[in-house]
């Protein structure tokens, strides 16, 4: 069974501060990792791809992707209380099946 | 430029009714995908299409139908509801080369 694991949460970091969200994943032939966000009762919104082995910097955002150790993380600089969601690491099976993980709750505190 | 939609918002059903969630897409993706969301359980893959003519099982596909009527409209079919079937349903859509996904703003259903 092809997984991609997360801790729940919730992760709680003071406004300003630095949040690291990680996931893991099972298959080791993924190729495409993505990093959405999900405030509540609202849809997924994509905020970050990466693709290769290293960092992805966007605005605030660092993706950060190690194949040989099947873990993706993601980076929050300078946390503002509009963070505050669910953010939900994903990775591609290929053949356009992607697996979503349960998703890590970020509170940011004012 | 309105990206995903989806109709309807909510909906509440009795055992064994039937009902077709809609889900349209104005940015040209040839790829289309039903998920449902449950708490604790993340989004699971109900069924997609990678183009337009072709439709393939996802994770959970029993209980469900699917059709894709043409590149921008894919629906999903619940043919006699269950109980089991209580979810918050989304529609995505991608360009197939990246995969990144974009989702609907979501249908929440109930089935008593």
């Amino acid at each position: 069974q092809k997984e991609v694991e997360q801790n729940s949460g919730p992760l709680s970091v003071p406004e300003g501060a630095i949040a690291s969200l990680n996931c893991t994943y099972s298959d080791r032939g993924s190729q495409s990792f993505f990093w959405y966000r999900q405030y509540s009762g609202k849809s997924p919104e994509l905020i970050m791809s990466i693709y290769s082995n290293g960092d992805k910097e966007d605005g605030r955002f660092t993706a950060q992707l190690n194949k040989a150790s099947q873990y993706v993380s993601l980076l929050i600089r300078d946390s503002q209380p509009s963070d505050s969601a669910t953010y939900l690491c994903a990775a591609d099976t290929g053949g356009f099946k992607t697996i979503f993980g349960a998703g890590t709750r970020l509170f940011v505190k004012a | 430029n309105a990206g995903v939609t989806q109709t309807p918002k909510f909906q509440v059903l009795k055992t064994g009714q039937s009902m077709t969630l809609q889900c349209a897409q104005d940015m040209n993706h040839n790829s289309m995908y039903w998920y449902r969301q449950d708490p604790g359980m993340g989004l699971r893959l109900i069924y997609y299409s990678a183009s337009e003519g072709t439709t393939d099982k996802g994770e959970v596909p029993n209980g469900y139908n699917v059709s894709r009527l043409n590149k921008r409209e894919f629906s999903l079919r619940l043919e006699s509801a269950a109980p089991s079937q209580t979810s918050v349903y989304f529609c995505a859509s991608s360009d197939r080369t990246y995969y990144e996904q974009y989702f609907g703003p979501g249908t929440r259903l109930t089935v008593t």
